[in-house]
């Protein structure tokens, strides 16, 4: 099975700029395996926030954008907020089937 | 407004058998694929398995580790899905959590937590 890889933990100041990242074990990512970013809050279900690259949902702050670069995808965070530190996960889809990254923890 | 609730979670023995509902409203249930991940406590989340539509067959696709001891079933006239879960290991403690796939995963529920332990 594709292994999907994340930063375990990434710290920004508030207000400050960061990028989350996302690579797979079987090359480059691209928008064939429909990349999504999740996030989780503590105690909370996770949430959907960016869907195939960089659809964003319209609860899904302006802050956040979603991106494929160098065969890696991104979340990108401007202007990060204190109610933004929580857990980030991103998923690959493989032939139908989907993994998710390790998740990284974001601190603001 | 998209709503899932799932229920049916809680203790059960090894080798033990389970049965997870999820109720959902808010969107045409018949017209998504839906999907069970689970979380296991403290730990990342982890895609479980899915259904398709009954016009796609109703294809079921799982992970290696629940293969032929999960099963994932749907009611479209109840706008439920199910997830059977049989041999129960200690390794399948975790919160399960019902997600359409549908319109960029648009709906997670809260989840049902279940404990596998002797």
């Amino acid at each position: 099975q594709a292994v999907v890889t994340q930063e375990p933990s990434v710290t920004v100041s508030p207000g400050g700029t960061v990028t989350l990242t996302c690579g797979s074990s079987t090359g480059p990512v691209t928008s064939g395996h429909y990349p999504y970013w999740f996030q989780q809050r503590p105690g909370q279900a996770p949430r959907t926030l960016i869907y195939d690259a960089g659809f964003k949902h319209p609860w899904t702050p302006a802050r956040f954008s979603g991106s494929l670069f160098g065969g890696i995808f991104a979340l990108t965070v401007s202007g990060a907020q204190p109610d933004d530190e929580a857990d980030y996960y991103c998923m690959l889809s493989y032939s139908g089937t989907r993994v998710f990254g390790g998740g990284t923890k974001l601190t603001v | 407004e998209v709503q899932l609730v799932e229920s049916g979670g809680g203790l059960v023995e090894p080798g033990g058998s389970l049965r997870l509902s999820c109720a959902v409203s808010g969107f045409t249930f018949n017209d998504a694929w839906m999907t069970w991940v689970r979380q296991a406590p403290g730990k990342g989340l982890e895609w479980v398995g899915r259904i398709k539509k009954k016009n796609e067959g109703l294809t079921r696709e799982y992970i290696e580790a629940v293969k032929g001891r999960f099963f994932i079933s749907r009611d479209d006239s109840r706008r439920e899905l199910y997830l059977q879960m049989s041999s129960l290991k200690i390794e399948d403690t975790a919160t399960y959590y019902c997600v359409t796939e549908g319109w960029g995963w648009i709906g997670w529920g809260q989840g049902t937590l279940v404990i596998v332990s002797p």
